[in-house]
């Protein structure tokens, strides 16, 4: 069984640092792109990059290149999304999804992350 | 690129069918059979219902079906249930991907 677990919530306060993670199982972690999506309180979903752990060529949206950073270790199959300086605003739910094999299309999301930045 | 432009909210009755639209351009809906469709129940992950348009992953019900005509694809349901309330969502890959705004649904 596909799945993609993400970890626990996050509370930090502005201008802190956090990487996130999610964990696939149940496939060829290495064989499949993955994408991170934010979703702020209340509001749409929104693509912010996406990482082939295979050889973790990344690409990102222009609207979160230079603000976040994804990465993976495909040796324990975990894709990262992180900030080095966190503001307000980031305050969101952060999505990990798997890019189906040759589509164009996320087959199977994680759970999510929230993660709440708040003095 | 700019999100896709969904209606807030659409409604119908238990049986009816209701019709979700998705307006991009011609750089993204318009120029590439890869507008997907995602369920969005309040405080869940999003689930993928329709991919490349029309394309039906494998367990989602046959009443979810995906149309597209120039710059606007479309999401029917038919015979509405209770559980199909939720948010919808669309999206389209043109280099990348982009989302629509979300649409409510309501089955009243």
């Amino acid at each position: 069984e596909v799945q993609l677990v993400q970890s626990g919530a996050e509370v930090k306060k502005p201008g802190e640092s956090l990487k996130i993670s999610c964990k696939g199982s149940g496939y060829s972690f290495t064989s499949y792109w993955i994408g991170w999506v934010r979703q702020m309180p209340g509001k749409g979903l929104e693509w912010m990059g996406i990482i082939y752990p295979g050889d973790s060529d990344t690409r990102y949206s222009p609207s979160f290149q230079g603000q976040v950073t994804i990465s993976a270790d495909k040796s324990i199959s975990t894709a990262y999304l992180q900030w080095s300086s966190l503001k307000a605003s980031d305050t969101a739910m952060y999505y990990c999804a798997r890019l189906a094999v040759a589509g164009h299309h996320f087959d199977y999301w994680g759970q999510g992350t929230l993660v709440t930045v708040s003095s | 690129q700019s999100a896709l432009t969904q209606p807030r909210s659409v409604s119908g009755s238990p049986g009816q069918s209701v019709t979700i639209s998705c307006t991009g351009t011609s750089s993204d809906v318009g120029g590439y059979n890869y507008v997907s469709w995602y369920q969005q129940h309040p405080g869940k992950a999003p689930k993928l219902m329709i991919y490349d348009v029309s394309k039906r992953p494998s367990g989602v019900p046959d009443r979810f079906s995906g149309s597209k005509s120039g710059n606007t694809a479309s999401l029917t349901i038919s015979g509405l249930q209770a559980e199909d309330e939720a948010d919808y969502y669309c999206s389209s890959y043109a280099g990348s991907w982009v989302f629509g705004g979300g649409t409510k649904l309501t089955v009243l």
